[in-house]
């Protein structure tokens, strides 16, 4: 079963307008760390937000926010006021404890498009 | 401050051959995780390196290893290269394995497979 869910494969906004991406994850750890990753075209994965299972405030960072919902088991990243630039693919990605490190479970991504 | 980085940037090689991909965490971090990224997914996890020591392990074949160095950069080896090896190999920081601090990752490497 997959343990982060990115239902969007793609996503069109228009410049100014704020987009929401979907992510949802399955993990019976009562601990554990959801992260935000955006990957232009280039290749770099770059970190934009990150929401902790304990954290009792959903999680901001200027232009993104994340709309974390632990019933559910959502974490919505949310981009405010688009811009062209953020045209990219977006990573929704949990950390899992691997004995006795961590990796990073990552779904497949949506891809933003920002049109002017 | 330097990021992490990764060399080399791209490389071609043929089937059966070997391969060393290069990375130096950010200054400090102490951890460095290894990742490959198929054309049209998200990154799955390879390895992740801790004080010289592997603490995790992905469900990758014994063809892929990797080593930490005392200066914490780190190489990742894959062996008897196939086809399906094709991918954007990824290589991630952190201060350590446990932290809650987010992994940064390089550029990457691009190997290509002919």
């Amino acid at each position: 079963a997959q343990k982060i869910t990115q239902t969007q494969p793609g996503m069109f906004v228009q410049e100014k307008e704020a987009v929401t991406l979907d992510c949802t994850y399955d993990t019976s750890d009562p601990s554990y760390g959801l992260f935000w990753y955006k990957q232009p075209s280039s290749g770099e994965m770059i970190f934009l937000i990150y929401q902790g299972s304990y954290d009792q405030q959903n999680a901001t960072e200027g232009r993104y926010s994340l709309n974390f919902q632990k019933a559910r088991k959502s974490a919505n990243l949310v981009i405010s006021a688009s811009q062209l630039g953020d045209s990219a693919m977006y990573f929704c990605a949990m950390r899992e404890d691997n004995q006795a490190g961590t990796a990073l479970i990552f779904g497949k991504g949506t891809t933003l498009s920002v049109s002017s | 401050d330097a990021g992490v980085t990764q060399s080399p940037t791209h490389l071609i090689k043929t089937r059966g051959q070997q391969v060393t991909l290069r990375c130096s965490p950010i200054s400090g971090h102490k951890s460095v995780s290894w990742y490959q990224q198929v054309l049209g997914q998200g990154p799955q996890f390879i390895f992740q390196y801790y004080e010289k020591e592997e603490r995790g392990r992905g469900n990758f074949p014994d063809r892929f290893s990797a080593r930490q160095f005392p200066n914490y950069s780190s190489e990742l080896n894959v062996n008897a290269l196939l086809l399906g090896d094709s991918a954007l190999y990824l290589c991630a920081s952190s201060p350590d394995p446990n932290s809650n601090q987010p992994q940064h990752f390089g550029d990457g490497t691009r190997l290509s497979i002919l």
